[in-house]
């Protein structure tokens, strides 16, 4: 079974609206932490926002912020007044284990087109 | 923040020839870097865990003869594909983990093998 689900391969939304990015996830470890990047066109990964298991509140990073449910084990990433700019590909992505493990898994990813 | 700097961002080898590519962090010392590759429009695979002062960890199918790693430094790691052919034709990235960064990832490194 896959360990990261994006489900939506491809995103538009209107510029200064907001956007909601699906993700969900599985682990059967209590501990583990789940991020967001974007990849522009240029190929470079950016770390957006970042989700531990044990955090109480959503995470928020500026216009990001990450919908977390853990009962339903999705992590739906929110943008909020979309710009031009973030026309990219979006990857969900989840580390296991400690904190030190380090490895992640990450999601097929979801291509976000902004229209102006 | 924490940088990591990846190069060459893009190269063009003969088949039958090796590449290096480089992974520095600039501003923190990692002791584990991650090399991914991501063929278009897909997601990013992991191929190795490279760790400082040991043998890299590979993922299940990679070869470890074609993909040599070393993590000689704590702030360098390099990825040397050996005896490249067109199939290797592929954007690979490295990453680094720095406390209360997340993850950092390189600039990407583009091969092209003709």
């Amino acid at each position: 079974a896959q360990k990261i689900t994006q489900t939506q391969p491809g995103m538009f939304v209107q510029e200064k609206e907001a956007v909601t990015l699906d993700c969900t996830y599985d682990t059967s470890d209590p501990s583990y932490g789940l991020f967001w990047y974007k990849q522009p066109s240029s190929g470079e990964m950016i770390f957006l926002i970042y989700q531990g298991s044990y955090d109480q509140q959503n995470a928020t990073e500026g216009r990001y912020s990450l919908n977390f449910q853990k009962a339903r084990k999705s992590a739906n990433l929110v943008i909020s007044a979309s710009q031009l700019g973030d026309s990219a590909m979006y990857f969900c992505a989840m580390r296991e284990g400690r904190a030190n493990a380090g490895k992640s898994t990450f999601g097929d990813g979801t291509t976000l087109t902004v229209k102006p | 923040g924490a940088v990591v700097s990846q190069h060459p961002s893009w190269v063009i080898c003969k088949s039958g020839t090796s590449v290096k590519i480089e992974c520095r962090s600039l501003d923190f010392q990692a002791t584990t870097m991650f090399w991914y590759r991501q063929f278009p429009k897909q997601s990013l695979m992991l191929m190795a865990t490279s760790n400082e002062g040991s043998k890299a960890t590979y993922e299940q199918g990679v070869e470890k003869d074609k993909f040599l790693i070393n993590h000689a430094s704590l702030t360098l790691s390099t990825l040397t594909v050996t005896s490249a052919h067109p199939e290797d034709s592929s954007f690979y990235i490295c990453s680094a983990r720095r406390q209360s960064y997340g993850y950092t990832f390189g600039s990407g490194t583009r091969l092209t093998v003709v």
